[in-house]
C-alpha cells in the first residue's frame, strides 16, 4: 500500500465548477504539499501546510492532521487549471528532507 | 532566469553510454535533490544533499551517482545507461529555514531522458 493516497486519479470538468482532489497519508509527518505539473513538465509548489487551511487566489488547501487527510480545492475552475496535482508528505521521522509523493491527480478542465 | 536550471533539458542516448545530468540554482539553498519520475509511478528520490560534504542515496539510487560541486551545482551521472532509466528527472532544491522541518521546494523544468 502507498504511504501517501491520491484520489481521484483522473478527472475531467466543466469550465466554472468547484472541484476537489483528495490525499491520504500513512505516515506521521511535520507538513503536507501540493505541487502543481504542468503539461510542459515543469513542477511548481501551491501550498505547504501542518495544519488547517491556506488560500491562494481561486485555490485552497486543507489538511486533517487526525484523520491523516488534506483537500485541495479549485473555486470557478479554468482550462488553465488542468494540470497534475501531486500530493507529498515530509515523513516525520524519516530521513530529514525526504518527501514521500503521491502518484498525482490529472485535472483536464473543459471550455 | 530560472532558480534551478537542469541541462540538457531533453537528450537521446544509446546503451551504455556514460551521461551526465547538471543542476545550477541560485536560491542560495543548502539542500538539493535528484527525482525520477516515471509514468504511473510518481517521482522517486535518487539522491540527495544537504551541503557539499553531504551526499545521501535515496530509494532508487543503483546505477546512478552524484556529484555536489558546489552549494549551487549537484550533477547526476548515469555511468553506463540502461533503457530501463529511460524517464523525466528533476533536480530539486529545498529551505531549511523553516524550523517544522518541513521544506518548500523548487525545481528544475526536468530533464527528458530516452536510452535506447
Amino acid at each position: 500500500k502507498n504511504e501517501v493516497e491520491q484520489s481521484p486519479q483522473n478527472l475531467t470538468a466543466q469550465e466554472g465548477e468547484f472541484i476537489t482532489i483528495n490525499c491520504s497519508y500513512s505516515v506521521g509527518i511535520s507538513a503536507l504539499h501540493w505541487l502543481q505539473q504542468h503539461p510542459g513538465g515543469g513542477i511548481v509548489s501551491l501550498f505547504m501546510l501542518s495544519s488547517g487551511k491556506k488560500k491562494h487566489g481561486r485555490l485552497i488547501a486543507t489538511i486533517n492532521i487526525q484523520e491523516k487527510h488534506s483537500s485541495l480545492h479549485i473555486t470557478a475552475s479554468h482550462p488553465r487549471d488542468s494540470a497534475v496535482y501531486i500530493c507529498a508528505v515530509t515523513h516525520y521521522g524519516g530521513s530529514q528532507g525526504n518527501l514521500i509523493f503521491g502518484k498525482g491527480t490529472k485535472l483536464s478542465v473543459k471550455p | 532566469d530560472a532558480d534551478v536550471t537542469q541541462t540538457p533539458r531533453n537528450r537521446i542516448t544509446k546503451t551504455g553510454k556514460r551521461i551526465m545530468l547538471e543542476c545550477s540554482q541560485t536560491k542560495g539553498h543548502d539542500r538539493m535533490y535528484w527525482y525520477r519520475q516515471d509514468p504511473g509511478l510518481g517521482l522517486r528520490l535518487i539522491y540527495y544533499s544537504f551541503d557539499v560534504k553531504d551526499i545521501n542515496k535515496g530509494e532508487i539510487s543503483d546505477g546512478y551517482s552524484v556529484s555536489r560541486q558546489a552549494q549551487a551545482k549537484f550533477s547526476l551521472s548515469l555511468e553506463s545507461a540502461i533503457p530501463n532509466q529511460t524517464a523525466l528527472y528533476f533536480c530539486a532544491t529545498s529551505d531549511p529555514s523553516d524550523s517544522s522541518g518541513a521544506n518548500v521546494l523548487t525545481f528544475g523544468a526536468g530533464s527528458r531522458l530516452t536510452v535506447l
